[in-house]
């Protein structure tokens, strides 16, 4: 079966400091991979997607970045966290069929301090 | 509509109560419309996956609707119980294709009281 892999749960940075978020995907391969992120009092806002190695679509201008250096690993990086960057992150992943649920990570919660 | 908006934002309903929401989506270029239930420090999990214009779904108690042409799906709990308590988000995935992105709302908390 395929499962999920999302870590930190929980990071405490301070302002202006570097970030890595990685999330794995096992049982499966080629997965369209997506970041999302919820903000204090929002909804799941997409920030990045990626439907194979080496290939990042970015939703929102942002202080982020992301990366797939393998088929199964999407990682999000800041060099600079900034105070707004804090929030709830989610790592989710949906077949590459139409039509499918997605399954989520468990999250990071990121606070910028 | 230009995103996927929810109603109410919270809802607070005593245990047996049956309760319903709302989500409405751009009705142009629509592919799928997802429902998922959202317990707090748990991932989201999926509800519905719907494609069809009049379709519905159920699972249990929970049921769902989905109008295209007009662009918008309910979301109904029959006798409603404390592990119903959770956030209830929809997802529109317009356009579908190779990206499947999915354009979510902001939710609706339900809180279930015993």
């Amino acid at each position: 079966s395929q499962t999920i892999h999302q870590w930190p749960a929980t990071l405490v940075q301070p302002v202006g400091s570097p970030l890595s978020l990685e999330c794995t995907v096992e049982g499966t391969s080629n997965p369209n991979l997506y970041w999302y992120r919820q903000a204090a009092g929002r909804g799941l806002q997409l920030l990045f997607y990626s439907v194979g190695i080496g290939q990042i679509s970015s939703e929102v201008p942002q202080n982020l970045s992301a990366s797939r250096p393998q088929d199964r690993q999407f990682i999000l990086s800041s060099k600079k966290l900034l105070l707004s960057d804090s929030g709830f992150y989610l790592c989710a992943w949906i077949p590459g069929i139409s039509n499918t649920e997605a399954f989520f990570g468990q999250g990071t919660r990121l606070t910028v301090v | 509509i230009l995103n996927v908006e929810q109603s109410p934002q919270s809802l607070h309903v005593q245990e047996g109560d049956s309760t319903n929401f709302t989500c409405s989506f751009p009705s142009s270029n629509f592919y799928a419309l997802h429902w998922y239930r959202w317990e707090t420090a748990k991932s989201p999990e999926a509800l519905f996956v719907m494609t069809l214009n009049g379709d519905e779904k159920k699972k249990g108690r929970i049921s769902a609707t989905l109008n295209t042409k007009e662009g918008y799906s309910y979301l109904y709990i029959k006798g409603s119980q404390p592990e119903d308590s959770a956030t209830y988000l929809c997802a529109s995935a317009p356009g579908g294709g190779a990206t499947n992105k999915l354009i979510f709302g902001t939710g609706t908390l339900l809180a279930v009281q015993p």
